[in-house]
């Protein structure tokens, strides 16, 4: 099975700040992973896909990259609504598996 | 607009098994490329994947507990239906249900994805 770990933790910012936040893959994944972001009490939404490729209706400032076993999600300049948790998410081969996430908090 | 709904008791006893459903509409699961997974999240813990069943009634489940899970789907309800057995405390999460849709990213990884969730439903194992 594939692992997937998310890198920091946790991740204290600002208003304004550029953040990136690492999935590396236990084995390379080509681009079959995709990035989401959850408030509390409420479900997963899909933000990225594909590793790059930003779904419908998500801000621009937001962007994913990377291919084989390291992935970065960036978030240009930090919005309110963006402190939340971020998880990354393969889908190379079964078992899809998660990152254990990162929470972004406000500093 | 598409939504997906769960639905199914709140508590359960340990041993006792669980049934969850999965109330899908706005798309259909008879339309080729269309598959609902079931995704669980402990308490303040990280996402899991469960299991996964496509329009042409292609399954998959999780390694680690394809001996305690079953999943099928109505298609005439527009349903999917996840049967876990043998409920233990440490199955205590919200579970949701999700659409897989195939989205075809810009260069490769173009797979199915979960783009639509429900809002989840928390489930507690206790006696």
């Amino acid at each position: 099975d594939i692992q997937l770990t998310q890198s920091p933790s946790f991740l204290s910012a600002s208003v304004g700040d550029r953040v990136t936040i690492t999935c590396r893959a236990s084995q390379g994944i080509s681009s079959y992973l995709a990035w989401y972001q959850q408030k509390p009490g409420k479900a997963p939404k899909l933000l990225i896909y594909a590793a790059s490729t930003l779904q419908s209706g998500v801000p621009s400032r937001f962007s994913g990259s990377g291919s084989g076993t390291e992935f970065t999600l960036t978030i240009s300049s930090l919005q309110p609504e963006d402190f939340a948790t971020y998880s990354c998410q393969h889908l190379h081969s079964y078992p899809y598996s998660f990152g254990q996430g990162t929470k972004l908090e406000i500093k | 607009q598409i939504t997906l709904k769960e639905s199914g008791p709140t508590l359960v006893k340990p041993t006792q098994s669980l049934t969850l459903t999965c109330t899908f509409s706005g798309s259909s699961l008879n339309a080729s490329g269309v598959g609902v997974g079931w995704i669980r999240q402990p308490p303040g813990k990280a996402l899991e994947w469960l299991a996964l069943i496509y329009w042409d009634d292609e399954k998959r489940h999780s390694p680690s507990l394809k001996s305690r899970l079953t999943i099928s789907k109505d298609t005439s309800k527009n349903q999917v239906v996840l049967t876990m057995t043998n409920m233990d405390p440490v199955d205590t999460a919200t579970y949701y249900c999700a659409r897989s849709f195939f989205l075809a990213g810009t260069g490769t990884g173009s797979t199915y994805y979960f783009d639509y969730w429900g809002q989840g439903t928390l489930v507690t194992v206790s006696s």
